[in-house]
């Protein structure tokens, strides 16, 4: 298994630009999240799916879209980046949304926004 | 809501010290709690856990007990390794009545620095 795969490992984008980062996971979780690291933040929750086609918002979703077609695959779209964006993202998996199963995660994809 | 309340870092510490991080937190309904682990320049991995009060998670030579009373999960370890320097995340885990609640809700995470 190769766990959660992030791609970019590293991305600088300029102000206004939009991409894609992707995450997907070959341990067939129905739970998967998006997570960004700041430093002295923690990780905080972007946005969060329950299994295929079921997305909702976490904590801080602005700028943000998501979408789940496949059990698989995550991936997190920024629209218009701005600098507030730059951050390390982090995409998590776990087998459901049991509060006792815990959570995998992905090396981070670590983004800078000029 | 919820939330995290961890010891402020960074710890620096010689090797073979006794280590301790301190975590305690705010819950609606009934908490499972974690500790994460952040090597430089990877991913965080699952530490240890517990799911219920006066549960001790362990691994590694880290452990940890749920306290239910204090509302605490601190972080010890007895003789620490110069490969334990990392960033340490305590973090909490709900499911509200209505079952919509999944997230994981982190401290700010406590950096570890071990000196040989």
């Amino acid at each position: 298994n190769a766990g959660v795969t992030q791609t970019p490992k590293f991305q600088v984008l300029k102000t206004g630009q939009s991409m894609t980062l992707q995450c997907a996971q070959d341990m067939n979780h129905e739970y998967m999240s998006w997570y960004r690291q700041d430093p002295g933040m923690g990780l905080r929750l972007i946005h969060y799916s329950v299994g295929a086609g079921i997305t909702d918002q976490g904590e801080v979703p602005n700028g943000y879209n998501v979408s789940r077609s496949t059990t698989e695959d995550f991936p997190l779209r920024l629209l218009s980046a701005a600098p507030s964006q730059t951050s390390v993202y982090f995409c998590a998996s776990s087998y459901d949304f049991t509060s006792y199963n815990e959570q995998f995660f992905g090396p981070g994809t670590r983004l800078t926004v000029l | 809501g919820n939330s995290v309340t961890q010891m402020e870092g960074p710890v620096t510490l010689s090797e073979e010290a006794f280590l301790t991080i301190n975590c305690t937190y705010t819950a609606t309904g009934y908490p499972s709690l974690f500790w994460y682990v952040q090597y430089p320049g990877e991913g965080l991995q699952l530490l240890l856990k517990a799911t219920k009060a006066d549960d001790k998670g362990s691994n590694k030579g880290f452990e940890a007990t749920y306290r239910k009373e204090t509302t605490s999960f601190h972080l010890e370890k007895g003789s620490v390794q110069v490969s334990d320097s990392a960033v340490y995340f305590c973090a909490l885990r709900t499911i509200n009545s209505g079952g919509s609640n999944y997230k994981l809700t982190f401290g700010k995470g406590t950096l570890l620095t071990v000196n040989p």
